[in-house]
């Protein structure tokens, strides 16, 4: 059974830059067809796609975050990272990492992580 | 970008029950790659349906989804108490994809 889990710092200072890791079980990243993604979801509001990477590592960033992060991933760990620069108090939120691929909608998801950004 | 939007914005009903989601799109949904998930207070969100009407592994026949282009719906026939949750539709059929902004679905 696939498996995702998000770690990570759950408190960022303003400005600085937010790093995540989401460690994968019950099978490989570099597996095609599949991509794997970075979402989040502000306290008490709904679902943003952030972007994404590919099992060969292809990348895709979303408009509004493109200037922001950076998604990368180690194959030898089975992990996948995201990067949110000059983070805010907008940033705010439960980050989320999920399977993907395309024309294949997010199936499996992580269990979420509480980032909180404040001084 | 396409954006999604979801009625009503709260649906109240009881177990037995009936339920309509709708989700409109401001753009046709490629190859109706439409997709809806279920959220509990504290959880991910649970993929219940993809291609606007296959059912994800393990999910229940109470719920079907239907629709295609610009207009979507997920119908839950009879509600069970586990199923008063959030829930929302997104499109993955273009770049970037995007989610509504959810039904909540509550106890009457």
């Amino acid at each position: 059974q696939l498996q995702l889990q998000e770690s990570g710092p759950g408190l960022v200072k303003p400005s600085e830059t937010l790093s995540l890791t989401c460690s994968v079980s019950g099978g490989s990243i570099s597996s095609s067809p599949y991509w794997w993604g970075w979402l989040r979801q502000p306290p008490g509001k709904g679902l943003e796609w952030i972007g994404s990477i590919s099992y060969s590592g292809t990348t895709y960033y979303t408009p509004s975050f493109k200037s922001r992060i950076t998604i990368s991933y180690d194959t030898s760990k089975n992990q996948v990272s995201l990067k949110l620069t000059s983070v805010s108090a907008a940033d705010t939120a439960v980050y989320y990492c999920a399977r993907l691929g395309l024309g294949l909608p997010f199936d499996y998801w992580g269990q979420g992580i509480l980032v909180t950004v404040s001084s | 970008e396409i954006v999604l939007t979801q009625s009503p914005g709260t649906l109240s009903l009881s177990p037995g029950e009936r339920a309509t989601l709708s989700c409109r799109a401001s753009q046709s949904v490629s190859s109706d790659y439409l997709a809806w998930y279920q959220q509990k207070p504290g959880q991910a969100p649970r993929l219940l349906i993809y291609g606007a009407s296959s059912r994800a592994t393990a999910i229940p026949d109470r719920f079907r989804g239907s629709g295609s282009g610009t207009d979507f719906t997920l119908i839950i026939s009879r509600l069970e108490p586990e199923d008063f949750a959030v829930y929302y539709c997104q499109q993955y059929g273009s770049a970037p994809r995007t989610f509504g902004q959810g039904t909540k679905l509550e106890i009457k």
